[in-house]
């Protein structure tokens, strides 16, 4: 079955820490997608990737798709609290649906 | 300009009744979506409509009917509401179906008591 995993569930940490995230697939991904939801707010896309072994930055955070384009990453710098969010990554099997991982949420502490 | 919305934002009933939320998106997208957020923040696909046509029916009660009057509208109505049906329910959109990025409304906060 078509199914993702994203870990871990809880990040704390420090301001100023660096965060990461991790999505993990059994099956070969078509793209993954990111987004960001701020507490009581709805989903942001943040980035699309879709190469295998690709990178990409968005001034502090960092994008990974891995070369068997079965995982992916998202990596903050030095968190600051506007980071303060669940991020969730979406994975295409192929279909015309993303999948949305468990999510991982962030909270900072000052 | 609000892209994606949603309305009713709150919605609080009571069991066994029967309640509908309606979407609208001025992007001019193909494509829109619902989707249901439970406590524990799980995000699940419901329905997709392409061109106000359903392409996405994923394991949902049949009490759960979306319509479609035009592309630029999605609307989900709920028929005898149960207490598991208490959820953060999004509508979205995207310019095609597929891989497009998907554009979300606010959500409407569902609470059945």
């Amino acid at each position: 079955g078509q199914q993702v995993m994203q870990i871990p569930q809880y990040q704390h940490v420090q301001e100023g820490e660096d965060f990461t995230t991790y999505c993990n697939s059994s099956t070969t991904l078509s793209n993954i997608q990111w987004y960001k939801q701020r507490p009581g707010g709805h989903p942001v896309f943040l980035i699309q990737l879709v190469k295998s072994g690709e990178v990409k930055k968005q001034k502090r955070l960092t994008f990974q798709f891995g070369e068997a384009k079965k995982n992916s990453s998202l990596h903050i710098t030095a968190t600051q609290t506007t980071d303060v969010g669940t991020y969730f990554c979406a994975p295409n099997f192929g279909n015309e649906k993303l999948t949305f991982g468990t999510g991982t949420r962030l909270t900072i502490i000052p | 300009d609000t892209a994606v919305s949603q309305t009713p934002k709150y919605l609080v009933t009571q069991m066994g009744n029967d309640k509908s939320i309606k979407c609208e998106q001025n992007l001019g997208h193909d494509t829109m979506y619902w989707y249901k957020q439970d406590s524990k923040k799980f995000l699940k696909i419901m329905f997709s409509y392409n061109n106000k046509e359903l392409i996405i029916n994923e394991t949902v009660p049949n009490r759960f009917s979306p319509k479609s009057p035009d592309k630029a509208h999605l609307n989900l109505h709920i028929n005898s509401l149960e207490l598991g049906d208490s959820a953060v329910y999004f509508c979205a959109s995207s310019l095609r179906a597929g891989v497009e990025t998907q554009y979300f409304g606010p959500g409407t906060r569902l609470l059945v008591l």
